[in-house]
């Protein structure tokens, strides 16, 4: 099972919004709505953000979204503020019981 | 207040086991599948792992299969990963993740063991 394929590094200044976009295949993200996202900072275990796709847990802020179309799912930051700042990294069930995670993607906020 | 505490990491040689351990408090442990996921320095996450909640029903990644092994002691609300024949590919910090099943997402994470496979 390959890593799903996310941008490297993504950067925007505080206010703005910015897009994660996550690309998997036809066995893992294309098939399941089942698409989580986790937020980590530098040291720190990965915090979950989304689920299912579009869902937010309790606690976490609206500003965090998330889309799916095909076999690409999307996180988008709207209102960037600093505490953003962190590295982002999608998954997807991929069957039996198995995930697969995206590559991770840098946000930097300017 | 929910919890998973990693330990066991540390250095061993090439070829060398280690067995990881994740003690869970704060929640029903038998209620739930967990999971590992691993690290490997300045890398991205990497799905090891998983466990059903009865413990029946186990997978690994293929990196892994065949060398590490998954278990849990619901008695103990304690997670244990057995990693044999270590690689340095193996290197990584190792979660211990607890999933939730109806969303499939990894809800709950430990602060991570560190493992350094090295001569």
């Amino acid at each position: 099972q390959s890593a799903l394929t996310q941008p490297a590094s993504v950067s925007g200044s505080p206010g703005q919004s910015i897009t994660i976009s996550c690309t998997g295949t036809s066995s893992d993200v294309g098939t399941y709505n089942l698409v989580s996202w986790y937020q980590q900072h530098p040291g720190k275990a990965p915090k979950l953000m989304i689920y299912e796709g579009t869902k937010r847990p309790s606690g976490v802020s609206n500003r965090f979204s998330g889309s799916k179309s095909g076999n690409t799912a999307s996180l988008t930051i709207s209102g960037l503020q600093a505490e953003d700042e962190a590295d982002y990294y999608c998954c997807s069930y991929a069957g039996s019981s198995a995930y697969v995670f995206g590559t991770g993607t840098k946000v930097t906020v300017l | 207040e929910v919890q998973l505490v990693e330990s066991g990491g540390g250095l061993v040689q090439p070829g060398g086991s280690l067995r990881l351990s994740c003690a869970a408090s704060g929640f029903t442990f038998s209620t739930y599948e967990m999971n590992w996921v691993r690290q490997a320095p300045g890398k991205g996450l990497e799905w090891v792992s998983y466990i059903s909640s009865s413990g029946s029903a186990i997978y690994y990644a293929e990196s892994v299969k065949g060398r590490f092994t998954i278990s849990r002691d619901n008695a103990k609300n304690s997670l244990y990963l057995q990693m044999n024949s270590l690689r340095a590919e193996d290197t990584a910090v190792y979660y211990c993740a607890r999933l939730q099943t109806i969303v499939d997402a990894f809800d709950i994470w430990g602060q991570g063991t560190m493992v350094t496979v090295s001569s």
